[in-house]
């Protein structure tokens, strides 16, 4: 059974410019959540989806934003991209909710901003 | 508001030991616990996972213990390995369907 799959695994943008970073969840996951982690930093939640709507945001600005699909797959969009968004974005994916659920996370995806 | 802190922030011992890895949160009212890996540039594997019901969980050379009353959880390691090393991190469920994480213990052993 495939884990979670995140694309694109590098990604390179100029400051200004848009990101647009894919996840797609383990088969019968309904829930998605986005990370960020920056360089020696913790994990800093920023998007929770579950069944096409979102849940829950976490304390980042409006230009970070997504979606999630009928196929429960995500995306995240982050705008007007700042040299401190560089940094490795982790996207998991459980049955709805945390409670009771393993959260399973996929490979990241790295966003360098010059 | 809950917070979540490991201590230590990073533990370096030789092969063969056994150890234990920090985890303590503020408030009592947990959905459940979690314990993940990660591996440097890499996403995070889950290890463990405590239901607030229970009082520990094991696999392989892993036991992780959860003492609700006193706001803690161990991770025992038992007889270290040098692929052992990695940052270990705890996360705390609580009933708003949110993640709390620690920052995590970075643990390297030494062959």
């Amino acid at each position: 059974e495939a884990g979670v799959t995140q694309s694109p695994t590098h990604l390179i943008k100029t400051r200004g410019q848009q990101a647009t970073l894919r996840c797609s969840p383990i088969s019968g996951h309904t829930s998605v959540y986005w990370y960020q982690q920056a360089l020696g930093l913790g994990l800093q939640f920023l998007l929770w989806y579950d069944e096409g709507e979102e849940r829950n945001r976490g304390n980042f600005p409006p230009r970070f934003s997504g979606r999630q699909f009928p196929n429960y797959s995500s995306e995240l969009n982050v705008n007007a991209l700042e040299l401190e968004d560089s940094a490795l974005y982790l996207c998991a994916s459980s049955l709805r909710g945390y409670s009771g659920n393993t959260i399973y996370f996929g490979e990241g995806s790295w966003l360098t901003v010059v | 508001k809950q917070e979540v802190t490991q201590i230590p922030a990073a533990l370096s011992v030789p092969e063969g030991e056994n150890l234990v890895l920090n985890c303590s949160f503020t408030d009592s009212a947990i959905y459940n616990l979690q314990w993940f890996r990660q591996d440097p540039g890499k996403g995070l594997t889950s290890l463990l996972l405590i239901q607030s019901s229970q009082r520990e969980q094991t696999s392989g050379r892993l036991n992780a213990s959860l003492d609700k009353s006193s706001g803690r959880s161990t991770l025992y390691i038992a007889a270290s390995q040098p692929g052992d090393s990695a940052t270990y991190l705890c996360a705390v469920g609580d009933s708003n369907y949110q993640l709390i994480w620690g920052a995590g213990t970075k643990l390297i052993i030494k062959p």
